[in-house]
């Protein structure tokens, strides 16, 4: 069965520093990661996509994939108390398929 | 870009009556969408995946009689509560696929119901 780990948290970061969220995947064929970011009673909201080996940078979001370890992660640079949510790490095998869902890590940024 | 809508965003209705669900594409051709249900503090689950004029896929152990999903564009989905109940109460989302990022998945809104 296709699994995405990700530690449920909370995470607990001072506002201003580096919050390192984590990912690990069971299925070697997955082609495409994601990460959602999930405020409470909100529904998901897309953050990041990535699909080779290395990283992706987008403003304070940096994305980061290993397939050989079967690891993906995000860093959130100066993270501030509105970064405070729930993210969800996600895998798709190919196109048109439905993402394997991890249960998601709850982040909370202290100010 | 990629703006998914839900309608309504919220809905009451008494126990035994059936709700119906819209999830529209505002600017892309979704060729998959999916829904999903969320209960309190849990996590996304899915229950279906459909594509434009085919039947939709469920997830085992949701019911197809009782959730009854319909895609008949390219831009609208629709999931039917029928003969709802108090445990049906949940936070129903659709997601959309296609365009130019096929594999990429965008959430509506979400919608919340209640049963009583």
């Amino acid at each position: 069965q296709k699994e995405v780990e990700q530690n449920s948290g909370p995470l607990s970061v001072p506002e201003g520093a580096i919050a390192s969220l984590n990912c690990t995947y069971s299925d070697r064929g997955s082609q495409s990661f994601f990460w959602y970011r999930q405020y409470s009673g909100k529904s998901p909201e897309l953050i990041m996509s990535i699909y080779s080996n290395g990283d992706k940078e987008d403003g304070r979001f940096t994305a980061q994939l290993n397939k050989a370890s079967q690891y993906v992660s995000l860093l959130i640079r100066d993270s501030q108390p509105s970064d405070s949510a729930t993210y969800l790490c996600a895998v798709s095998g190919q196109a048109g398929t439905a993402l394997i869902f991890g249960k998601g890590t709850t982040l909370s940024v202290s100010s | 870009g990629a703006v998914v809508s839900q309608h309504p965003s919220w809905v009451i209705c008494k126990s035994g009556t059936s709700v119906k669900i819209e999830c529209r594409s505002l600017d892309f051709q979704a060729t998959t969408m999916f829904w999903y249900r969320q209960f309190p503090k849990q996590s996304l689950m899915l229950m279906a995946t459909s594509n434009e004029g085919s039947k939709a896929t469920y997830e085992q152990g949701v019911e197809k009689d009782k959730f009854l999903i319909n895609h008949a564009s390219l831009t609208l989905s629709t999931l039917t509560v029928t003969s709802a109940h108090p445990e049906d109460s949940s936070f129903y989302i659709c997601s959309a696929s296609g365009g130019a990022s096929t594999d990429t998945q965008y959430f509506g809104p979400g919608t919340r119901l209640t049963v009583l």
